[in-house]
């Protein structure tokens, strides 16, 4: 079927050590995004790229990164985890009709960071 | 500024009973929205969308309706079933924006 992935579903860090989680997609989704979703709030967008545009937030702090080397994968780096960046990070693709028509956002299941 | 939101946290409802979940939003240019249904530790589920050119949409038991004049919309489930249970999440996009804006969610627990 086709989906979106992320690996891996558990992610445990050290604070200050370098991590970075994946995604790939095989709806061949011209946008991808990355959102940070702590618990009872609202999934916050730290990016996306619409091909292979990147729009950074603007409240996104440069702790975080993001390559997409392909249509098919996208991968979130954050250089120096500190404890306020254990999160949900869910990865999500749409794609724009040539109409301007926008499919719904289809998400993974998303990495569950822990930062010790 | 939440331009999304869902002021109820939590709703519970009786099975075989409706449940309306609600959600505001505060940017009038929004004219694409969707409802996401998310379980514990998986990622939101798609549910249903609904464009600014519409008042209502019906899938099922799941109806969408939307009054732009009030910017607010809400999520009817009729019957409710137990397993409905979870957090669902308002959604928003503008024609202009690629970017989906989200509320902080309602969890709705459905009793048997």
């Amino acid at each position: 079927d086709a989906m979106v992935i992320q690996n891996p579903r558990y992610q445990v860090t050290q604070f200050g050590k370098p991590v970075t989680l994946s995604c790939s997609q095989t709806l061949n989704h011209n946008v991808m995004y990355w959102y940070q979703q702590k618990s009872s709030q609202a999934p916050k967008l730290l990016f996306h790229y619409y091909d292979k545009d990147f729009n950074n937030e603007a409240d996104t702090p440069d702790n975080f990164q993001s390559r997409r080397p392909n249509t098919s994968f996208c991968f979130l780096d954050i250089r120096s985890p500190g404890l306020g960046d254990a999160a949900m990070y869910l990865c999500a693709t749409s794609r724009e009709s040539r109409g301007g028509v926008w499919t719904e956002a289809f998400f993974g299941q998303g990495t569950r960071l822990t930062v010790v | 500024d939440q331009q999304v939101k869902q002021n109820s946290p939590s709703l519970s409802v009786q099975e075989g009973r409706i449940s309306i979940l609600n959600c505001d939003y505060t940017n009038s240019m929004f004219d694409y929205f969707l409802w996401y249904k998310k379980y514990p530790a998986e990622g939101p589920t798609f549910l249903i969308s609904i464009s600014s050119i519409k008042d209502k949409n019906e899938d099922g038991r799941f109806t969408v309706f939307l009054n732009k004049s009030a910017k607010h919309l809400s999520l009817h489930i009729v019957p409710s079933q137990p397993g409905d249970s979870a957090v669902y999440f308002c959604a928003a996009k503008d024609n202009y924006g690629q970017n989906f804006v989200f509320g902080p969610g309602t969890r709705l627990s459905v009793l048997p």
